[in-house]
């Protein structure tokens, strides 16, 4: 079974750093460019930072740029995602999802999701 | 950055009735465009990619059309499970998602 499952969320103080991971299992991890997307406490989904197959290649949303930082350990099948400088507004549940490429659109898209792991930023 | 707008936010539909839910986009996605349900608690689910390709196991009354800024996913017969919020995203140019649209049983 395809499976991803987040951790190491918690309460963080404003400023506080937190350190996400994403073990992946049922698939072959290193064939996949892989994401994290998070949700704020009842709002919408919002793509945060994606990472290539073998972790040359980092995108992030500007928001969290220069605080943020997503690695991989292929040997580990795992996904991490390394949050500094926390702000209230970075609180919300962090999913990690696998992405999908498709050929004919040379495009990628999110197929498989976590149960995500909730992140509060909060003094 | 590409904004995708739903319409509408709450969507009422009696058991057995067809539901439509429209996206727009603030610019072609061409046909790089995908629905995501999502349950309460829960992670969201992926029903349909490319516009209108319907992802393994996804239910056949699941089925999305359009093309460039404007796309729509019907469930053909409201079932009471399929009550969700339903985000269309594109992933065009990086990955936006739509505000959702939550659908209740009327």
């Amino acid at each position: 079974e395809v499976q991803l499952v987040e951790s190491g969320g918690g309460l963080v103080q404003p400023g506080g750093s937190l350190r996400l991971s994403c073990a992946a299992s049922g698939f072959t991890f290193n064939n996949y460019w892989m994401i994290w997307v998070r949700q704020a406490p009842g709002k919408g989904l919002e793509w945060v930072a994606n990472i290539n197959r073998d972790g040359t290649e980092k995108h992030f949303v500007d928001s969290v740029e220069g605080r943020f930082s997503i690695s991989r350990d292929n040997a580990k099948n795992s996904l991490y995602l390394q949050m500094n400088t926390l702000r209230a507004e970075d609180t919300a549940v962090y999913y990690c999802a696998r992405l999908q490429f498709l050929e004919w659109l040379l495009s990628y898209y999110m197929d498989v999701w976590g149960k995500g792991t909730t992140v509060t930023v909060s003094s | 950055e590409i904004v995708m707008t739903q319409s509408p936010a709450t969507l009422s539909v009696f058991p057995g009735e067809r539901a439509t839910l429209s996206c727009r986009g603030s610019q072609s996605v061409s046909s790089n465009l995908a629905w995501y349900q999502q349950k309460p608690g829960q992670s969201p689910r992926l029903l349909i990619y490319g516009v209108s390709m319907r992802a393994a196991g996804i239910p056949a009354r699941f089925s999305g059309s359009g093309s460039g800024t404007e796309f729509t996913l019907t469930i053909s017969s409201l079932q009471s499970e399929d009550c969700a919020v339903y985000y269309c995203q594109q992933y065009h140019n990086w990955w936006t998602f739509g505000q959702g649209t939550k659908v209740e049983i009327k």
